[in-house]
């Protein structure tokens, strides 16, 4: 089982259309969880930084429930600039980042 | 913010040539910096944590005599992929960590092509 898990992707989404994307992790250690964006052909930028309580950065929504290994990003209003992949991070400690696979979001206009 | 450099951004070499690639912590010092690499639409996959004074630590299955990382300041690590042949073409990008440890921040990544 891969440590970090994703939606398969590519989500192909209207302008203004709100999307989710899930993520799973294997390690029960793991203490830190992110939302990083790769554009592509670049490097993968932070996006967010995901808490326990829930946090909500303008558009840009992230949850996470330990219990289930689950993490989540919620886009609204998505605009064209979202156009991306989206990749779900964790990390136990101050091991590396390990990334997932990413999910391709497409936002058509 | 912090910014890590990378150079060359795109490389592309003949089959048995070595290349080497230079990933520069900018605004701090990096005792740690990581090395991963890209596959097209794969996950960035950890290949080795270089550490400034010491040597690398390699991830099960990355050759550490095909990949030469050194990491001989706090600012300058480099990785050096020897004889290279076309499975290694891929997108390489290096990472520093912040002295805290709390933030890793990554360069541009280098295209490496080998033909």
């Amino acid at each position: 089982r891969k440590e970090v898990e994703q939606d398969p992707g590519p989500f192909n989404v209207p302008e203004g259309a709100t999307v989710a994307f899930n993520c799973t992790y294997s390690n029960s250690a793991s203490q830190s969880f992110f939302w990083y964006r790769q554009d592509c052909r670049k490097e993968p930028k932070l996006l967010m930084s995901v808490y326990s309580s829930g946090n909500e950065d303008g558009r840009f929504t992230a949850q996470l429930n330990r219990a289930s290994q689950y993490i989540s990003l919620l886009i609204r209003d998505s605009k064209l600039s979202d156009s991306a992949t989206y990749l779900c991070v964790v990390r136990i400690g101050n091991t590396p980042l390990v990334f997932g696979k990413g999910t391709r979001l497409s936002v058509i206009a | 913010g912090a910014v890590v450099s990378q150079h060359p951004s795109r490389v592309i070499c003949k089959s048995g040539t070595s290349v080497k690639i230079e990933c520069r912590s900018l605004d701090f010092q990096a005792t740690t910096m990581f090395w991963y690499r890209q596959f097209p639409k794969q996950s960035l996959m950890l290949m080795a944590t270089s550490n400034e004074g010491s040597k690398a630590t390699y991830e099960q299955g990355v050759e550490k005599d095909k990949f030469l990382i050194n990491h001989a300041s706090l600012t300058l690590s480099t990785l050096t992929v020897t004889s290279a042949h076309p499975e290694d073409s891929s997108f390489y990008i290096c990472s520093a960590r912040t002295p805290s440890g709390a933030e890793q921040f990554f360069g541009p990544g280098t295209r490496l092509t080998v033909l």
